[in-house]
C-alpha cells in the first residue's frame, strides 16, 4: 500500500462544476503539499498545509492531522483547470524537503 | 529570478550513453532534489541535497550520480544509460526559510534506446 493515496485517479467535469480530490497518507507528517501539472508541462505547488484549512481564488485545500486526510476542492471550475493534481507529505521530524507523493489526479474540465 | 532552470528539455541516448542532466536555481536555496516521473508510478526521489558539499540517497539512485559543489547547481550525472532510466526527470529546490515550499524546474525527458 502506497503511503499516499490520491483519489479519484480521473475526474471529468463540466464547466462551473464544484471538484473534490482527496488525498490520504499512512505516516505522520510535519506538512502537506497540493502540486499543480499542466500537460507536457512542469510543477507548480499550489498549498502547503500543516492545519486547518488555505484559500486561494478559487482553490481551496483542508487537513485534518488526526484522520490523516487532506482535500483539494475547486470550486467554478473552468478548462484551464484541467491538469495533474499532486498530493504530497512531508514526513514528521524531517528538516528539509524529502517529499512521498501521490499517483496523482487527473482532471479533465470540459466547456 | 529564473527560479530553477534544467538544460536540456529532451534527451535521446543509447543505452550505455553517459551524460549530465543540468540544475540550476537562483533563489540561494539550500535543498535541491532529483526526481523522476514514471506513468503510474508518481514522482519518486533519486539524490537529494541539504547545502553545498552535501549529498545523500533517496528512493531510487542506482544508476545515477550527483555532487552539489555551488549552491546553485545540482547535477545528475547518468553513468551507463538503461532504457529503464527512460523517464520525466524533475529538480526542485526549497528554502529553510520558507517551511520546505518546493519549487520545480520544467523536467527533461530522457529516452534511452
Amino acid at each position: 500500500k502506497n503511503e499516499v493515496e490520491q483519489s479519484p485517479q480521473n475526474l471529468t467535469a463540466q464547466e462551473g462544476e464544484f471538484i473534490t480530490i482527496n488525498c490520504s497518507y499512512s505516516v505522520g507528517i510535519s506538512a502537506l503539499h497540493w502540486l499543480q501539472q499542466h500537460p507536457g508541462g512542469g510543477i507548480v505547488s499550489l498549498f502547503m498545509l500543516s492545519s486547518g484549512k488555505k484559500k486561494h481564488g478559487r482553490l481551496i485545500a483542508t487537513i485534518n492531522i488526526q484522520e490523516k486526510h487532506s482535500s483539494l476542492h475547486i470550486t467554478a471550475s473552468h478548462p484551464r483547470d484541467s491538469a495533474v493534481y499532486i498530493c504530497a507529505v512531508l514526513a514528521g521530524g524531517t528538516s528539509y524537503g524529502k517529499l512521498t507523493f501521490g499517483q496523482g489526479t487527473i482532471l479533465t474540465v470540459h466547456p | 529570478n529564473a527560479g530553477v532552470t534544467q538544460t536540456p528539455k529532451f534527451q535521446v541516448l543509447k543505452t550505455g550513453q553517459s551524460m549530465t542532466l543540468q540544475c540550476a536555481q537562483d533563489m540561494n536555496h539550500e535543498y535541491m532534489s532529483w526526481y523522476r516521473q514514471d506513468p503510474g508510478m508518481g514522482l519518486r526521489l533519486i539524490h537529494y541535497s541539504v547545502g553545498a558539499g552535501i549529498t545523500d540517497q533517496g528512493e531510487v539512485p542506482n544508476g545515477y550520480n550527483v555532487s552539489r559543489s555551488t549552491t546553485e547547481d545540482f547535477p545528475l550525472r547518468l553513468l551507463s544509460a538503461a532504457p529503464s532510466q527512460t523517464s520525466v526527470y524533475f529538480c526542485a529546490s526549497s528554502s529553510r526559510l520558507v517551511f520546505n515550499e518546493q519549487f520545480f524546474g520544467p523536467g527533461t525527458r530522457l529516452t534511452v534506446l
